[in-house]
């Protein structure tokens, strides 16, 4: 099975307005880390957010903030206010404790539309 | 930002010549990682460590080598490049417990 699934190959947002990527997750572990990455076209990833499974709040850094609903495996990243530079493939990641790697999901190709 | 580099950025080879894709990172992290990732797709690892001479080949099936001798550094080699090898090719690190991964810029690595 899957350890993360994204299932917005594609988003379209219009500028200033706000967009939900969707992202589910697997696992039995009860301690787990889950992250938002962003890849623009020149290819490097950018770290945006973190949530940790035990956190009691949603994760928020500036226009980003992560919609942990644990119950149902979810943490589904919230872009405020879009920008035309938010334009980007966003991947979705979660580790954990007691593994030795990252899983990524397979990524939403985000573009900000004038 | 980030404290790990990879060299080079952009490389064009031709076939059949061998190649070695630096990374270092200043951030003493036991674990470090390759991807191989085509445009606009999904991250595959190919290779990780936990530390000093300790390698590991990942998910996907990569003609590729690493070695670990230091810490700070997990060259990647390819022996005898092939067209098929072209793609971009991320290197990440990681501390032991939790925390996230920090990425280099990445190598694009065009084999002709």
């Amino acid at each position: 099975a899957q350890k993360i699934t994204q299932t917005q190959p594609g988003m379209f947002v219009q500028e200033k307005e706000a967009v939900t990527l969707d992202c589910t997750y697997d696992t039995s572990d009860p301690s787990y880390g889950l992250f938002w990455y962003k890849q623009p076209s020149s290819g490097e990833m950018i770290f945006l957010i973190y949530q940790g499974s035990y956190d009691q709040q949603n994760a928020t850094e500036g226009r980003y903030s992560l919609n942990f609903q644990k119950a149902r495996k979810s943490a589904n990243l919230v872009i405020s206010a879009s920008q035309l530079g938010d334009s980007a493939m966003y991947f979705c990641a979660m580790r954990e404790p007691t593994g030795n790697q990252f899983y990524f999901g397979t990524g939403t190709s985000l573009t900000v539309i004038p | 930002e980030a404290d790990i580099y990879q060299t080079p950025r952009y490389l064009v080879i031709g076939t059949g010549k061998k190649i070695t894709l630096e990374c270092s990172q200043t951030m003493g992290h036991d674990k470090m990682y390759w991807y191989q990732q085509d445009p606009g797709m999904e991250l595959h690892l190919i290779h990780y460590s936990y530390g000093v001479n300790s390698t590991e080949k990942g998910d996907l099936s990569s003609e590729s080598t690493v070695s670990r001798i230091r810490t700070e550094h997990f060259p990647l080699t390819l022996e005898s490049a092939r067209p098929s090898h072209t793609s971009q090719y991320l290197c990440a690190s990681s501390e032991r417990w939790g925390g996230r991964a920090f990425f280099g810029q990445g190598t694009r690595l065009t084999v002709v």
